[in-house]
């Protein structure tokens, strides 16, 4: 069984400081893992994925993430907070059916002025 | 290109009533998924589908139904409304193993 840990149900920052959002998963398979974004009142939208190539993962706005398969994480980093990135941000794993996409509880940034 | 649409955007219902709510999707996503959002909380999967024909429950598949006749379409069906079902429900779709792409939600408020 897979599952995901994001160990921060709440992150707040001070605009142009560094983010680090964390991300801990169990899988039994060879996982894909995702990180979307949800801005209030609005759907999920996704900011980067790893599927088995590069471990360090650049995505969209800025955001980076490194695979790392020893300690199972697979943290969400910014080297710089903007306002427009408070949003709440989860952490997803899956196998390579893709059947089974497992979310995490979610971890609300908040970026302070 | 419109991607994953859900309708409608928003919907009150009475106790007891039913409802569809719809999603579809242009990509030609073999998989489709239905997921509920409560309130400060993360997604819960309630059901799927790989293909046109073949669906499965989640997580939380009680009190829903659905059926996938066509690649694009797949809509949930709720029969008989209860408060607890008040959430946001999203649609996605995706390619095996690849990832989601998300509608923009449908918010069903049960009174």
């Amino acid at each position: 069984a897979q599952s995901v840990t994001q160990l921060d149900s709440h992150v707040s920052v001070s605009e142009g400081t560094p983010v680090l959002l964390r991300c801990n998963y169990s899988s039994s398979y060879s996982p894909s893992l995702f990180w979307y974004v949800q801005h209030p009142n609005k759907g999920l939208q996704l900011l980067l994925k790893y599927t088995s190539a590069a471990t360090l993962v650049k995505g969209i706005n800025g955001f980076e993430a490194e695979f790392k398969k020893s300690e199972t994480s697979f943290h969400l980093t910014k080297p710089s907070a903007h306002m427009s990135d408070a949003a709440e941000y989860f952490c997803v794993v899956t196998d390579n059916y893709g059947q089974n996409f497992v979310f995490g509880p979610g971890t609300r940034l908040s970026v302070l002025p | 290109n419109a991607g994953v649409t859900q309708t409608p955007k928003f919907r009150i219902l009475k106790i007891g009533q039913s409802m569809t709510l719809q999603c579809t999707q242009d990509m030609n996503h073999n998989y489709m998924y239905w997921y509920r959002q409560d309130p400060g909380m993360g997604l819960k999967l309630i059901y799927y589908s790989v293909g046109a024909g073949i669906t499965d429950k989640g997580e939380v598949p009680n009190g829903y139904n659905v059926s996938r006749s066509t690649t694009e379409d797949f809509p949930l069906r709720l029969e008989l409304a209860a408060p607890s079902q008040t959430s946001v429900y999203f649609c996605a779709s995706s390619r095996q193993g690849r990832e989601q792409f998300f509608g923009p939600g449908t918010r069903l408020t049960v009174l």
